[in-house]
């Protein structure tokens, strides 16, 4: 199952600079994209996320933008900081009629990001 | 902030054992999830649950694996006689309304089965 890839497994930045992480879908039902952040020993977090009536969202350091004819959506975060070292996964949901407004996330394999001091 | 909390975090079981994973969902929440992670694999949805009922399971979710709301605050995950393969970390997850709203997560159980 592959409707949500990001290819790169890892990234390193330095402190200070931008941070792009990028994941590519297949499945054209999907109508809402999330990123989350997870450290080791702790579930996802949850950081952004955007409707595919947009193709930008802002939230302080973290903007993500789609591009629908695509099917790619990007993470920035700028500026990177030690902290933000992490693996980001990228997650998409569909509206299906089989399971209401369920919304299940189909989730990519992540990158790890490691932020340079 | 408030959080999905899941118990225990870490459980050792004996295959052909039952087991049973416990999750508190955010109090206002309405619908609810289990994950699961094979290590080194993807995150994959295995079963969604609103309104008392199971809304939507994915093919993981066979009859080993049963789902329950038995009060107003907890939501667990049983699996009735467990498979070395069951061996992941097992997330639970809820989300407040129907529409395009995040899900939060629990921080997991590690399952391990010998």
């Amino acid at each position: 199952d592959q409707q949500v890839k990001q290819n790169s497994p890892s990234l390193s930045v330095q402190e200070g600079r931008i941070s792009i992480l990028n994941c590519d879908y297949t499945n054209s039902m999907f109508d809402y994209f999330l990123w989350y952040k997870k450290y080791p020993a702790e579930g996802p977090t949850f950081l952004i996320s955007i409707s595919s009536i947009k193709d930008k969202n802002e939230d302080g350091r973290f903007t993500v933008f789609l591009n629908k004819s695509a099917k790619h959506l990007s993470l920035h975060i700028v500026p990177s900081q030690p902290g933000d070292s992490a693996v980001y996964f990228c997650a998409a949901s569909a509206l299906y009629i089989s399971s209401g407004s369920a919304r299940q996330l189909t989730f990519g394999s992540g990158t790890q990001l490691t932020v340079l001091p | 902030e408030p959080e999905v909390t899941q118990t225990p975090s870490h459980q050792v079981t004996q295959m052909g054992q039952e087991v049973i994973l416990r999750c508190v969902p955010i109090s206002n929440h309405l619908y609810f999830y289990w994950y699961r992670q094979i290590l080194g694999q993807k995150v994959e949805f295995l079963v969604s649950f609103y309104n008392n009922e199971i809304s939507e399971k994915s093919e993981i979710f066979d009859d080993q694996f049963s789902v329950e709301r038995p009060d107003g605050s907890n939501f667990t995950l049983k699996i009735r006689s467990t498979k070395l393969e069951d061996s992941a970390m097992y997330f639970c997850a809820s989300r407040e309304t129907g529409g395009r709203q995040p899900q939060h997560f629990g921080d997991g159980t590690r399952l391990s089965i010998l």
